[in-house]
Parts: C-alpha cells; sequence; structure tokens
C-alpha cells in the first residue's frame, strides 16, 4: 500500500546527541515536510522540500537539518544544538500545487533524557 | 501575520449531540481550507477540503463544514457524536497565491465523548 513511513516510532537519547529520524513515501509525491509536534501548539514547520536536492527553512528549523537526495526520502536529523528537543515529530508529503492535501506518517516520539 | 485560530482547545460532548468545532482564518483573500483528525499517538488524516467549488464541503466520518466568507470561518460540524469521534482536529490554511503548498495549522481542539 502506499503511504509514509517513519521510523524509529519511539526515540529517546541522552543530552548532547544527534539523532536522524527516518520519512520514506511510495505515494511519489515531489513536496515533503517536517513538522514538530507540541502540546497545545499545534504543528510548527521544521523544513521541507519541493524537490530533490533542494529544501527551505520553515519557521523552527533552528537546531534541525535534512537532506533531500532521494525523492522518497526526507530524513530529518535533530542536532545538540536543538534546545528542546523532546516532541513528536511528523512527516508529510503532498504532491506540489496550491491547495494540495499532505499525507502524514504516524509520526516519531524523541524523548532527550 | 496570516493565521488560523480554533476556538476552544478542549471540547466535551455526549454521545449524540451535535459536535461543533470552531475554526477563524485572516485573511480577506479567501484561502484553500483543510479539517484534519489525529487519535493518539498517530499522524494526522484529512478530515475535509475546501477549494472554492462549494461552501458546503462533505467529509468522512459524518463530518461536514462550511465555509463563510463574511465571517471568515470554516467551522467542522457533525450533527450525532459518537464515542470514535473522540480525537484531535485541527483546522489549516494554505494562503495565497504561490506553489509551496505550505500550510498553517491552528492549535487544535480536543473533542471529548461522554458516554
Amino acid at each position: 500500500d502506499g503511504g509514509i513511513t517513519q521510523s524509529p516510532k519511539y526515540l529517546f537519547r541522552k543530552e548532547g546527541q544527534n539523532v536522524t529520524l527516518s520519512c520514506e513515501q511510495n505515494l511519489n509525491h515531489d513536496a515533503m515536510y517536517w513538522y514538530r509536534q507540541d502540546p497545545g501548539q499545534g504543528l510548527r514547520l521544521i523544513y521541507y522540500s519541493q524537490i530533490v536536492n533542494d529544501f527551505q527553512k520553515g519557521d523552527i528549523a533552528e537546531g534541525y537539518s535534512v537532506s533531500r537526495e532521494k525523492k522518497e526520502s526526507f530524513p530529518l536529523t535533530v542536532t545538540s544544538a536543538q534546545k528542546n528537543p523532546t516532541a513528536f515529530y511528523l512527516c508529510a508529503s503532498s504532491t506540489q500545487g496550491q491547495g494540495g492535501e499532505l499525507f502524514f506518517g504516524e509520526g516519531s516520539r524523541l524523548t532527550v533524557l | 501575520a496570516q493565521s488560523v485560530t480554533q476556538l476552544g482547545s478542549h471540547v466535551s460532548v455526549s454521545e449524540g449531540a451535535l459536535v461543533l468545532l470552531r475554526c477563524n482564518y485572516s485573511s480577506s483573500v479567501p484561502p484553500y481550507l483543510f479539517w484534519y483528525v489525529q487519535y493518539p499517538n498517530q499522524g494526522l488524516q484529512l478530515l475535509l477540503k475546501y477549494t472554492s467549488a462549494a461552501t458546503l464541503v462533505k467529509g468522512i466520518n459524518g463530518f461536514e463544514a462550511e465555509f463563510k466568507k463574511s465571517e471568515t470561518s470554516f467551522h467542522l460540524t457533525k450533527p450525532s457524536a459518537h464515542m470514535s469521534d473522540a480525537a484531535e482536529y485541527f483546522c489549516a490554511v494554505i494562503y495565497g497565491s504561490g506553489n509551496t503548498g505550505k500550510l498553517i495549522f491552528g492549535q487544535g481542539t480536543t473533542l471529548q465523548v461522554k458516554p
């Protein structure tokens, strides 16, 4: 079945460690997105990519990095520079174009110990 | 700044009662509007989408929303709540022209359904 796969679903890390969250889609979508979700704050855009080998910062990009080497994959690295990384991270994809619906993965919950 | 506001972070209804979740956007230009639902520890699923074809939009699971330009609103309703409707609901908007497909989300409304 077509969809978006995020892994791992739960992740624990110690302070000062970088961690990479995986996002893979087989929907043949051009655009991919990373959102961060915190209680009471909705979803905030971290990074997005509209095409392979290109990506743009979202509203809260500091302390995060991404790559888009393949159309299907858009991994997110949470670096040690991110001051409050404990959150629920959601990856999404869409067909490029105005008004496009986003399709979401199941999310990855990161906890920093 | 352009934004979307959901009134009420928590809404509680009895099973069988009307569900009304409020959403207002801040733009004079009709945007693209969406409602998403999120069950615990899962991603978001699209409930319905407004694209200017019709002001009353019907979605999945018996939900519908009405676009009211004069009120800059896009409230979500369901005539009769079911226990399985308990979830978090997000209103989202794409503003203006362009090709980014970047959504702005409201802060979410948690719907509780009491037996």
